[in-house]
């Protein structure tokens, strides 16, 4: 059963600039999460997606935004990028159908790097 | 406030050496305690979900286990393999939002 995959895989962007990363979750999971990771504040939740419908937001600006689509795809888009918004940008995706979440299966990650 | 605090911030053992690392929780309503394995640059790799105090799971030289307020992570005989960050996540009530730790750096010495 493949995994989560992400793409791109690395991007290099520049201040001002918007960026769009996409994320397939598990074959049969409903549920898509977003995570920030750095060095500095450890993993943070952006977001969490079940059938098309944001279910939870984290304490993100609204430059981070995502969607969901009927396949369960994922993208998250940011805009107007920010020095500090380079990070690895993680997506977990789980069945999504338990009160409690289920176990989360996290995808490789995108490395963002702002210049 | 929901929190997830993960000691040490970093061990060192020598391979064969037994060691515990430690998470502790205020998650009002847990639902479940997961610790994950991470590597430099990849994500987080599940291991473990426990849901109540005094669940135990196993899984080669990890094992895990759960009381009311914390959550260990014991390694038996370790192995340089075993080196990678430790982090141990909770989820609030009805929600998939995963409060993380900041993780355990282990490295295991040949």
């Amino acid at each position: 059963k493949a995994g989560v995959t992400q793409t791109p895989r690395y991007l290099i962007k520049t201040r001002g600039q918007q960026v769009t990363l996409s994320c397939s979750p598990i074959s049969g999971h409903r549920s898509v999460s977003w995570y920030q990771q750095t060095p500095g504040q450890g993993l943070q939740f952006l977001f969490e997606y079940f059938s098309e419908t944001q279910r939870n937001k984290g304490n993100f600006p609204g430059r981070f935004s995502g969607r969901q689509f009927s396949n369960s795809r994922s993208e998250m888009n940011v805009s107007t990028l920010e020095l500090g918004d380079s990070a690895l940008y993680l997506c977990a995706s789980s069945w999504g159908d338990r009160p409690s979440g289920g176990e989360q299966y996290f995808g490789p990650g995108t490395r963002l790097t702002v210049t | 406030e929901d929190q997830v605090t993960q000691s040490p911030e970093a061990l060192r053992l020598q391979e064969g050496e037994s060691s515990s690392l430690n998470c502790s929780y205020t998650v009002s309503g847990l639902r479940g305690l997961f610790w994950y394995r991470q590597d430099p640059g990849k994500g987080p790799e599940f291991l473990f979900t426990l849901y109540s105090a005094g669940e135990e799971k196993e899984k080669e030289r990890l094992k895990a286990t759960l009381t009311k307020k914390e959550s260990f992570l014991h390694i038996t005989a370790p192995k340089p393999e075993d080196s990678a960050t430790y982090l141990c996540a909770a989820p609030r009530r009805g929600a998939q939002k995963l409060v993380f730790g900041q993780g355990t750096r282990l490295t295991i010495n040949p």
